[in-house]
């Protein structure tokens, strides 16, 4: 099916322990970002990508490690869990330049505990 | 630095309208508008490009002043489906990050 598609749907993980969380998209769109959404502070965005191979910080990077390798995915891991990363993550792609916002994945709810 | 929205919430019945404010201490290069339903994510508006470029989509348009470095969002004669969070995504610098408020929770009853 086309579109950007985020998994797990839902995770729970303890503190210290590595997690990835994977985005996928099928239009080849050159942006792609990750935000976290957590009451009261809207989304934050931790890391994005204009195309693949090319990666930068967002707002909030501190603990988490994004890679590219292919234009499709995304995918970003949590180093070592903390409570404090128990949020919300959505994934977003853009095609630039061509009037249409992100798109944005279903979502993936992370309980670190 | 996150733009912010006013109000944090607004209660309507149907058929009425309300306004969303967005307000950038930066100078911007665009705005975004968006809408999440509990438990889904953010769906795609509409997007302001300055030059004070207003917008509609359907009962729903916006304005951009760039001078002011706001927008607003208009919801006009209100209906149940548009209840849901309202967030604005600010661009500073044309390079397609958006900074998003803290969201309007926006609330039509019958």
């Amino acid at each position: 099916d086309a579109g950007i598609t985020q998994s797990p749907r839902y995770k729970i993980t303890e503190t210290g322990r590595q997690v990835t969380l994977m985005c996928h998209q099928t239009w080849s769109h050159s942006y792609m970002f990750w935000y976290r959404q957590d009451l009261g502070h809207g989304l934050r965005l931790i890391y994005y990508s204009a195309a693949a191979d090319i990666t930068d910080k967002g707002e909030v990077p501190d603990g988490y490690v994004v890679s590219r390798s292919k234009t499709e995915n995304f995918p970003l891991t949590l180093e070592s869990a903390t409570r404090s990363q128990t949020s919300v993550y959505f994934c977003a792609s853009l095609a630039p330049g061509t009037g249409d916002g992100y798109t944005f994945g279903s979502g993936t709810r992370l309980t670190v505990v | 630095q996150q733009p912010v929205q006013s109000p944090q919430a607004v209660i309507l019945r149907e058929g009425e309208d309300a306004v969303i404010n967005c307000s950038s201490s930066k100078a911007l290069y665009s705005v975004h508008w968006y809408r999440q339903k509990h438990g889904e994510a953010p769906v795609f508006l509409m997007i302001l490009l300055k030059g004070g470029e207003q917008k509609g989509h359907d009962k729903i348009s916006a304005s951009f002043n760039e001078k002011k470095q706001q927008s607003s969002l208009y919801l006009t004669a209100s209906q149940l489906s548009y209840s849901g969070t309202y967030f604005c995504g600010t661009e500073s610098l044309n390079d397609y990050k958006l900074s998003f408020g803290a969201g309007t929770t926006v609330t039509v009853r019958a």
